[in-house]
């Protein structure tokens, strides 16, 4: 099992440039998210799909959009970037009723 | 917004120093309390799922207790060495309306053990 995979692994984008960011899990986790993690602010949640075709938002949701066509899948858009949206995003799944999250390796991005 | 405190910030010990900082939440809505451990440039690993007041768990080296009642769990590292220095997330998952179990994470405290 490869687990929760993630890319790309570092992205420069400019400010208004839009992006997705891939997320991928093999473990049949009904629930997914997405979380940035920035310095003294420990990790948020942007997003979160408790299964295919249902999302909802998180704690920091501005800006970023989600969908959930599969299982498998979750990815993060965003539609125009803005240096506010530098950081470093990870991608986690889990479930069942404890929800122990299982975390990608991360995408470090930064928006000049 | 649930909010969960961890204590202290960062750590600094000596290899072979006995070691443990705690995790504050509030003790309504609880349903399970997690620990991680995140080494830099790494991503965050679960150590331990408690949901029971009382809960003890180990891992080699490491253990930690559960007081749900009075809202907080502390995380032990006896015998400290360098490779434990990382960054310990405590995070609580919490039964309300909306939150679908989602997870809210305490800021951490960093660990450092020196050689």
């Amino acid at each position: 099992n490869a687990g929760v995979t993630q890319t790309p692994k570092f992205q420069v984008l400019k400010t208004g440039q839009s992006m997705t960011l891939q997320c991928a899990q093999d473990m049949n986790h009904e629930y997914m998210s997405w979380y940035r993690q920035d310095p003294g602010m420990g990790l948020r949640l942007i997003h979160y799909s408790v299964g295919a075709g249902i999302t909802d938002q998180g704690e920091v949701p501005n800006g970023y959009n989600v969908s959930r066509s599969t299982t498998e899948d979750f990815p993060l858009r965003l539609l125009s970037a803005a240096p506010s949206q530098t950081s470093v995003y990870f991608c986690a799944s889990g479930g069942g009723r404890i929800n122990e999250q299982f975390f990608g390796p991360g995408t470090r991005l930064t928006v000049l | 917004i649930l909010n969960v405190e961890q204590s202290p910030q960062s750590l600094h010990v000596q290899e072979g120093d006995s070691t443990n900082f705690t995790c504050s939440f509030p003790s309504s809505n609880f349903y399970a309390l997690h620990w991680y451990r995140w080494e830099t440039a790494k991503s965050p690993e679960a150590l331990f799922v408690m949901t029971l007041n009382g809960d003890e768990k180990k891992k080699g080296r490491i253990s930690a207790t559960l007081n749900t009642k009075e809202g907080y769990s502390y995380l032990y590292i006896k015998g400290s060495q360098p490779e434990d220095s990382a960054t310990y997330l405590c995070a609580l998952s919490a039964m309300d309306g909306g939150s679908q179990g989602n997870l809210i994470f305490g800021k951490g405290t960093k660990l450092s053990v020196k050689p």
